[in-house]
This record gives C-alpha cells, structure tokens and sequence, in this order.
C-alpha cells in the first residue's frame, strides 16, 4: 500500500525569502506525485506533478520539485515566497493499485 | 475558476438521514473523482468513474455509492449517516481514463455536516 508523509504541518517565511516543503512516500510501483494548493474558501489546484518523465518538475507560480527515489522524497521548493503564496499544500501519491492518497497537509504563513 | 461545480455548499442532515450530493464536472472530462476532507486533514479518496462505471475505491463502506451520467455530472450518495461523515465532499474531474496520473480539476466542495 502507498502512503504518503509531509513532513511539516505548518512553515512560516518571511515575504522573499526560500520555501521548502517536504514530502516523503512510499509505493510499490512507479509512483505518480502531485502538490497540490488549496487557498482558503478555494478549490484545491494543482501545482505541479512527476509521472516517470524528468525528475526536476516545474510548477505554476514558480514552483518547482525534484523527483529523488533513493530517498522517496518529493519536495516541494519555491526560490522566493510571496504573500499570495499563503495557503494549504498537499502531497498526493498514485500508483497501480487504483488509489490516490493525498498528505495530512502543510500549512504556509508568509510574513511581510 | 476550474469549471467544476458541486451543489449544494451546505448541507445539515441527522444520524441516520441519506444525502446525495452532486457535481457538474468540466465538459469532455470523461472521469471524475471523489473525496471526503475531514477538518484539518487531507482529503481521502472516495471514489473514481470513467464514462458511467466505477473504476477506482478507495477505502471506504459500501453506503457511499455514486453514480457518473453521460452529460458530465455524477452524484455521491451516502447511506445511513454517521457523526464522522461531517466533512467537506470535493469531487474533481480529468479528461484522461483515470485521475492517477492526469491533472484533476476540483470543485469547491459540499460542506456536510451531520448532527
């Protein structure tokens, strides 16, 4: 069975400094892997995902993460936050087993 | 905006009721999905229907059922309602066969609370 694990229920940045969200899971097979952002009172959107094509994904909004199987991990990162990046950030993990498990979510404070 | 649109936003129902909530997913989006988001957690997977027939489960009873109409809309109906189904219901549609590795599309949500 898959799982997934963010790692931090809540960051906090200051406005124009680096966002790191961390990600790890694991899959029997070749996983899928998605971030997704759910802005408050809006629907959930997705960010970017790794379906088995380069290991370094980009995102909408500047964001970007890296595939690394060695340590099952699917970090999120962003060079530079901004106030409108404020928001709840899900981990999600596929794979064959025709089931789809999203993370318990981490919660991202800008400060000006 | 995504295109996929759930009613209703709120629902009050008691222990025991049935509900049915109801999604219009984005046209030519051949699946759709389904999630219970519990408050303060991620969502779970509920669900998936491609074209009409229910390809995906996750882990949850038999009184949540669905169904997926031809004109890009579908229903969760549950059954016999607890305390713990108070959760806010998100359905999302793809345009691929399945959401496991397409881009999914989601609603704002059915918040339901059950007293």
């Amino acid at each position: 069975a898959q799982s997934v694990t963010q790692l931090d229920s809540h960051v906090s940045v200051s406005e124009g400094t680096p966002v790191l969200l961390r990600c790890n899971y694991s899959s029997s097979y070749s996983p899928s892997l998605f971030w997704y952002v759910q802005h408050p009172n809006k629907g959930l959107q997705l960010l970017l995902k790794y379906t088995s094509a380069a290991t370094l994904v980009k995102g909408i909004n500047g964001f970007e993460a890296e595939f690394k199987k060695s340590e099952t991990s699917f970090h999120l990162t962003k060079p530079s936050a901004h106030m409108s990046d404020a928001a709840e950030y899900f981990c999600v993990v596929s794979d064959n087993n025709n089931d789809m498990r999203f993370g318990a979510g981490t919660r991202l404070t800008v400060k000006p | 905006e995504t295109g996929v649109t759930q009613s209703p936003t709120h629902l009050i129902k008691t222990r025991g009721q049935q509900v049915t909530l109801r999604c219009s997913s984005q046209s030519g989006h051949n699946t759709v999905s389904w999630y219970q988001q519990a408050l303060g957690q991620g969502p779970q997977f509920i669900f998936q229907y491609y074209r009409e027939e229910e390809n995906g489960r996750g882990n949850f009873p038999p009184r949540f059922s669905g169904l997926q109409f031809p004109n890009y809309s579908s229903e969760l109906n549950v059954n016999a309602l607890e305390l713990d189904d108070s959760a806010l219901y998100l359905c999302a549609s793809s345009p691929g066969t399945s959401a496991w590795t397409d881009t999914q599309y989601f609603g704002p949500g059915t918040r339901l609370t059950v007293l």
